[in-house]
């Protein structure tokens, strides 16, 4: 089975630009979380989707937002970004959601200037 | 809102030494999972953790969870070289809510 992928795998945007972060989880898992890392802050969880509702949510203010589609691919949108908002992110997978292991993928690593 | 703390921080050790990491949640946990990080990769998860007490073991790697599921450890014996990383728990309640992690460093 093809793991956990996400699109792009670096990328560079400038403060106040929007951005798109794409995961593909793997096949027959309807849930996907997404996680900011950033060496100070550790893991932190921004939102769970679980068959396009998103089912949980961290504690992020609103211009980080997500979705996710039929197929079980999952967004992730960062709106007027911030220079804090370099970090990589990270989405994770799983059957049913939390408890359930998580699988993650290779994250994107993200460079505001 | 909930927290998962871990220490310590950074751990540096001789090849051949014992490893432990704490984990401490602010409220108590269903169950508790265990995660490795390797430098430059991904979490990958190690082992799920679910009753009071409970006791499981990976080769070198012993797992805890407290009698009042509210912390856990890891407990490396004989370190490698290989054990080389970033160890986090991660406790759930209504999500999934991971600690802030102990870098290991593993001198040959």
């Amino acid at each position: 089975k093809a793991g956990v992928t996400q699109t792009p795998r670096y990328l560079i945007k400038t403060r106040g630009q929007q951005v798109t972060l794409s995961c593909s989880p793997i096949s027959g898992h309807r849930s996907v979380s997404w996680y900011q890392q950033t060496p100070g802050q550790g893991l932190q969880f921004l939102f769970e989707y679980f068959s396009e509702t998103q089912r949980n949510k961290g504690n992020f203010p609103g211009r980080f937002s997500g979705r996710q589609f039929s197929n079980s691919r999952s967004e992730m949108n960062v709106s007027t970004l911030e220079l804090g908002d370099s970090a990589l992110y990270l989405c994770a997978s799983s059957l049913r959601g939390p408890p359930d292991t998580q699988y993650f993928g290779p994250g994107t690593r993200l460079t505001v200037l | 809102g909930q927290q998962v703390m871990q220490i310590p921080q950074y751990q540096h050790v001789q090849e051949g030494e014992d490893f432990t990491t704490y984990c401490n949640s602010s409220t108590t946990l269903s169950n508790i999972q265990w995660y490795k990080q390797r430098p430059g990769g991904h979490p990958v998860f190690l082992i799920q953790l679910v009753k009071s007490g409970e006791v499981k073991k990976q080769k070198r790697l012993t797992f805890q969870f407290g009698e009042a599921k509210k912390n856990s450890s890891l407990h490396i014996t004989a370190t490698q070289t290989t054990d080389v990383g970033t160890y986090f728990c991660a406790g759930h309640t209504d999500k999934l809510i991971f600690g802030t992690g102990t870098r290991l460093q593993v001198f040959p």
